[in-house]
């Protein structure tokens, strides 16, 4: 069974730094996705970033950033110049290829942006 | 539109209730979705359909019954409910062939059952 790992229940950054949140993955399939959703206390879950595991260039959003290391089974999400807006808790997901609709979430980590 | 309205934002039901959660999207997306969320924790998903008909049920009790009137609508029907069923629903939606273009989510409906 696949399983995600968030090894970080919580992380805190200052204002315009940068932060990067860790995620590792468990598979044995080389169809799959990845992806990136983040939370805020409105309750809504957002896509940030999202990865397919044939592509080796790293997926990248505006200030949002991966570092896809596949044979790590690695998928780290990178937060450039922290907005106070960006604090809310961010899940890591996986999804094998196909019509397999299943997303597999990691744990989450919760962000704090201090100002 | 390229949103997923769920309705109500909040629901508090007595454990002899019956009610119904709704989800609703105008994106043409045939894969639908609930999720159950407790705090602090990652959405569980509970049941998808995909072109209005039941493709997964993740052995979720009988006291929760999923229903898809069309290919916009899914709805979520409660009776008998527990406390610990106190929950955040989520629901989503998704093209059926996945991809890389992930869920779209409504922004969930609180649960307190009493």
């Amino acid at each position: 069974a696949q399983t995600v790992t968030q090894s970080q229940p919580e992380m805190s950054v200052q204002e315009a730094e940068t932060v990067t949140l860790s995620c590792t993955y468990d598979t044995s399939e080389s169809d799959y996705y990845l992806f990136w959703y983040k939370q805020p206390p409105s309750r809504q879950m957002i896509l940030v970033i999202r990865q397919e595991a044939y592509k080796q260039q790293n997926a990248t959003e505006n200030r949002f950033s991966v570092n896809f290391q596949k044979a790590a089974k690695s998928f780290s999400l990178k937060i450039s110049d922290s907005q106070l807006g960006d604090a809310a808790m961010y899940f890591c997901a996986y999804k094998r290829g196909g019509s397999n609709y299943k997303l597999t979430f990691g744990k989450g980590t919760l962000l704090t942006v201090n100002p | 539109d390229t949103e997923v309205t769920q309705t109500p934002k909040h629901l508090v039901m007595g454990m002899t209730n019956k009610k119904s959660l709704k989800c609703e999207q105008h994106m043409g997306h045939r894969a639908m979705y609930w999720y159950k969320q407790k705090a602090k924790k990652p959405p569980e998903l509970m049941f998808v359909y995909s072109y209005e008909k039941l493709s997964i049920n993740e052995s979720v009790p009988s006291r929760f019954s999923p229903e898809c009137p069309n290919s916009s609508l899914l709805n979520l029907h409660l009776h008998a409910l527990q406390p610990e069923d106190s929950a955040l629903y989520l629901c989503a939606s998704s093209q059926v062939y996945l991809g890389t273009y992930g869920y779209t989510f409504g922004s969930g409906t609180r649960l307190t059952v009493v």
